[in-house]
């Protein structure tokens, strides 16, 4: 069974604070690894993919890779009080093939 | 709106009936998911196409579970003799095998409410 491990949270964080989400995996062969934001009620929402070991920015967000730690992170700088939602972590083995989510991380900040 | 699009958003129905829905994916996308997601959990694959071909089925896809995308456009799941347990969300991605790699993107989901 391959798994895809978050914490379920929640986790909560003054605005203007840095939001630190992980996910670990089980499937070593992983090669795709991307991050969704799901408000409730609505459907998940890309938020970063990252295909390579390191760091991966795009404006206020930072997605983490270690392939030998089977570990994938989420930074979410100066945290605002419209990024409370819950973060799924999805994994997939190859380029265009289903994702495995983890059950996702519900985040609030706090005005 | 150039989205992946669903309908209906919600349904209601009794136990026993059979539901179909209905997903646009992104015009030109030859890849079409269906995940399906309960509450407190991350959406669950079921199955994919590319293209008309159906490639994999989930071993959660009982046999009352059927899905088709007939010319490669749109596609229908269909549920026969639904069960309480069926109620979740029923959600329709899509990607393409080139440009942006395999980034899927969703559609708003069907919520099936099974009574």
């Amino acid at each position: 069974q391959k798994e895809v491990e978050q914490n379920s949270g929640p986790l909560s964080v003054p605005e203007g604070a840095i939001a630190s989400l992980n996910c670990t995996y089980s499937d070593r062969g992983s090669q795709s690894f991307f991050w969704y934001r799901q408000y409730s009620g609505k459907s998940p929402e890309l938020i970063m993919s990252i295909y390579s070991n390191g760091d991966k920015e795009d404006g206020r967000f930072t997605a983490q890779l270690n392939k030998a730690s089977q570990y994938v992170s989420l930074l979410i700088r100066d945290s605002q009080p419209s990024d409370s939602a819950t973060y799924l972590c999805a994994v997939s083995p190859s380029s265009n093939y289903k994702l495995t989510f983890g059950k996702g991380t519900l985040l609030t900040v706090n005005p | 709106d150039t989205g992946v699009s669903q309908n209906p958003r919600h349904k209601i129905t009794k136990r026993g009936q059979n539901v179909t829905f209905r997903c646009d994916p992104i015009s030109e996308h030859n890849r079409l998911y269906w995940y399906r997601q309960t509450l407190g959990q991350g959406p669950e694959f079921l199955t994919y196409f590319q293209n008309e071909a159906q490639l994999e089925k989930s071993r959660l896809l009982s046999d009352r579970f059927s899905a088709e995308r007939p010319k490669g456009s749109f596609s229908t799941l269909e549920i026969q003799r639904t069960e309480q347990g069926d109620s979740a969300m029923y959600l329709c991605a899509s990607s393409t095998t080139g440009g942006l790699r395999d980034t899927q993107y969703f559609g708003p989901g069907t919520r099936l409410t099974v009574l």
